[in-house]
């Protein structure tokens, strides 16, 4: 369908697990993203991946691990978490540069928190 | 950072008239202004963009207008239809790799 996957869709994890989400990209861009989306909140941006180097970590807690070994992967390892982490995490992609800055979305791993 | 700000946040309409959605943006050095659409239970997609050396753009039932001196921008969507009924989500790009985006408007359209 889209160029951006993601795996797994769902995930529900105790607060003790440790999991991992993953994310790959088929469209030669070379900036990876991790969202969090919450209902009724904005899109939270948790971490940029520019040439497999991290950018940006938007003050996230050290439960989220974010992993780019190259280009086309991205990790997001997930270790303690809290009830209230229960959200859609979205990775996204983009290729920096003129004319489009145009992210495209994965489908999502929607996780709960028990 | 870019703070962006969208209004309403819920919005209903009925079949054929036109919506209306509304964003503010902080950071005046913001060059690039996409809005996504997300319908239920799928991922956001760009449906429309518009950068800060033009004043509106158009595309088919859908139109984004910029106002750079007030640091607005809103999205237009006339004769709407029932496969317009989406959340709504606007974001402005501050030339540092990452967009910031509304909290989003939930659009639904009325038979």
């Amino acid at each position: 369908e889209t160029g951006v996957t993601q795996t797994p869709r769902h995930l529900v994890m105790g607060m003790t697990n440790k999991k991992s989400l993953k994310c790959e990209q088929h469209l030669g861009h070379n900036a990876m993203y991790w969202y969090k989306q919450s209902a009724k909140k904005p899109l939270e941006l948790m971490f940029v991946y520019n040439f497999k180097e991290q950018t940006e970590n938007n003050s996230v807690p050290s439960r989220f691990s974010p992993e780019c070994p190259n280009s086309s992967h991205l990790f997001l390892h997930l270790h303690t978490l809290q009830p209230e982490d229960s959200a859609l995490y979205l990775c996204a992609s983009s290729h920096l540069a003129l004319p489009s800055y145009e992210q495209y979305f994965g489908p999502g791993t929607r996780l709960t928190v028990t | 950072g870019e703070n962006v700000e969208q209004h309403p946040s819920t919005l209903s309409v009925q079949e054929g008239d036109s919506a209306v959605i509304k964003c503010t943006y902080s950071d005046s050095a913001s060059n690039y202004f996409p809005w996504y659409k997300q319908e239920l239970g799928k991922r956001p997609q760009l449906i429309i963009d518009i950068r800060s050396n033009v004043g509106e753009k158009k595309d088919q039932r859908i139109a984004v207008t910029l106002n750079k001196t007030a640091k607005h921008f809103s999205l237009h969507i006339t004769e709407t239809q029932p496969e317009d009924s989406a959340v709504y989500f606007c974001a402005a790009f501050p030339n540092d790799y990452k967009l910031s985006f509304g909290a989003g408007t939930t659009v639904t359209v009325r038979a």
